[in-house]
């Protein structure tokens, strides 16, 4: 079982671009939920899909937009980006009616 | 908006002494609780969760709840330098769904 798995690690990206990360569940996992954790914070929810839709949202920008594909995938788009969008942003799965998410390892997000 | 409140540390503790680790929380009507350790540079991974008043154990480490006072904690029993991490608190974002509101995690170092 690989787990949660996240592509990019690593990656830089100019003010004003857009970026978009990836992020596959673990096996059996059909909830994707994104978070962005700056440093030294907590992660920050941003929005969770569940069956292809978006189910609830944190309070973060609609340049922040995502996907869920049928095979449970999902990406985060990143529209115009902030210098203050630098974070490490982490994807969590899980499976409807149980109490764990667990973590895929995260994409590093560096705006210059 | 709901907030989890940590003491942001850094909590340091000797090697096998016991590690109290506490969290308060703002909404009264957040029913399940979760203790993540993250390591540095790392995802965070789930230690346990607690959703009724009192204490529940697991191995070294003890959640307690206080519904009354809206306060949760963790107790970590012969501490090791691995438990050397930050440990985030956090309560359900809404009751749709498993989406996290984190705290800002507080640091552990524990000193051989």
């Amino acid at each position: 079982d690989a787990g949660v798995t996240q592509s990019p690690t690593h990656l830089i990206k100019t003010r004003g671009q857009q970026v978009t990360l990836r992020c596959s569940p673990k096996s059996g996992h059909d909830t994707v939920s994104w978070y962005q954790q700056a440093l030294g914070q907590g992660p920050q929810f941003i929005f969770q899909y569940y069956e292809e839709e978006e189910r609830q949202r944190g309070n973060f920008p609609d340049r922040f937009s995502g996907h869920q594909f049928p095979n449970y995938s999902s990406e985060l788009n990143v529209n115009a980006l902030l210098l203050g969008d630098s974070a490490l942003y982490l994807c969590a799965s899980s499976s409807s009616g149980d109490n764990e998410a667990f973590f895929g390892q995260g994409t590093r997000l560096t705006v210059v | 908006q709901k907030e989890v409140e940590q003491n942001s540390g850094p909590l340091s503790v000797p090697e096998g002494a016991i590690a109290s680790l506490n969290c308060t929380y703002s909404d009264r009507g957040s029913q399940s609780f979760f203790w993540y350790r993250q390591y540095s540079g790392k995802s965070p991974e789930l230690i346990m969760f607690i959703y009724s008043n009192g204490d529940k154990e697991d191995g070294r480490f003890t959640a307690q709840l206080n519904k009354a006072s809206q306060y949760v904690s963790l107790l970590i029993r012969d501490s090791q330098p691995s438990d050397s991490a930050t440990y985030l608190c956090a309560d359900e974002f809404s009751n749709s769904g498993y989406a996290l509101n984190f705290g800002k995690g507080t640091s552990l170092l524990v000193t051989p």
